[in-house]
């Protein structure tokens, strides 16, 4: 069966250092992989999807990038964090992007606090 | 402006009630939906998927589509303490395109 692992699960940082964030996904090859950022009482905004090493798409334009180096490998990263980034992280995977039945799957998250 | 819309409650039901939860959509072009529940600091996980109108059961859930009037529900049966959590609405053409409502807290009072 498919399982996927993110972490770390809760990290607090520093305005203006970097991040790391990174998932993982066994039991499948070739997933598309996400990330969603959720802000408390709001609803899940897409950051990235990526459908194969090296394709990453991204929807918000912002501080952050995403790095796909490995096929089941997601990496989220910042090179200087801004208060406005803290929020809950989730990495999640599916089959085909352009399929409209496509369930996600996601992590367990990561609750990140810029202080 | 593609918009899913949930009331954000809290919905507070007794235990053993029907919960009714409601969703509506902005996007006449929308082909999936999905409920997701999220207890708090989890991460969703899907409950119920529905691609064309009229109802679709799934043990105690039952999601209904109505595409003419752009909205969505979910029905949870003898609902009991462990559905109290918030629950997602997701609308899109694809998953790389759906769109999230902010979600609606359910309380199940005992």
């Amino acid at each position: 069966s498919q399982t996927i692992h993110q972490w770390p699960a809760t990290l607090v940082q520093p305005v203006g250092s970097p991040l790391s964030l990174e998932c993982t996904v066994e039991g499948t090859s070739n997933p598309n992989l996400y990330w969603y950022r959720q802000a408390a009482g709001r609803g899940l905004q897409l950051l990235f999807y990526s459908v194969g090493i090296g394709q990453i798409s991204s929807e918000v334009p912002q501080n952050l990038s995403a790095s796909r180096p490995q096929d089941r490998q997601f990496i989220l990263s910042s090179k200087k964090l801004l208060l406005s980034d803290s929020g809950f992280y989730l990495c999640a995977w599916s089959g085909d992007p352009d399929a409209t039945n496509e369930k996600l799957f996601f992590g367990s998250g990561t609750q990140l606090s810029v202080l | 402006q593609k918009e899913v819309e949930q009331n954000s409650g809290p919905l507070s039901v007794p235990e053993g009630a029907i919960a009714s939860l409601n969703c509506t959509y902005s996007d006449r072009g929308s082909q999936s939906f999905f409920w997701y529940r999220q207890y708090s600091g989890k991460s969703p996980e899907l409950i119920m998927s529905i691609y064309s109108n009229g109802d679709k059961e799934d043990g105690r859930f039952t999601a209904q589509l109505n595409k003419a009037s752009q909205y969505v529900s979910l029905l949870i049966r003898d609902s009991q303490p462990s559905d109290s959590a918030t629950y997602l609405c997701a609308v899109g053409r694809s998953n790389y395109q759906l769109i999230w409502g902010a979600g609606t807290k359910l309380i199940i009072k005992p």
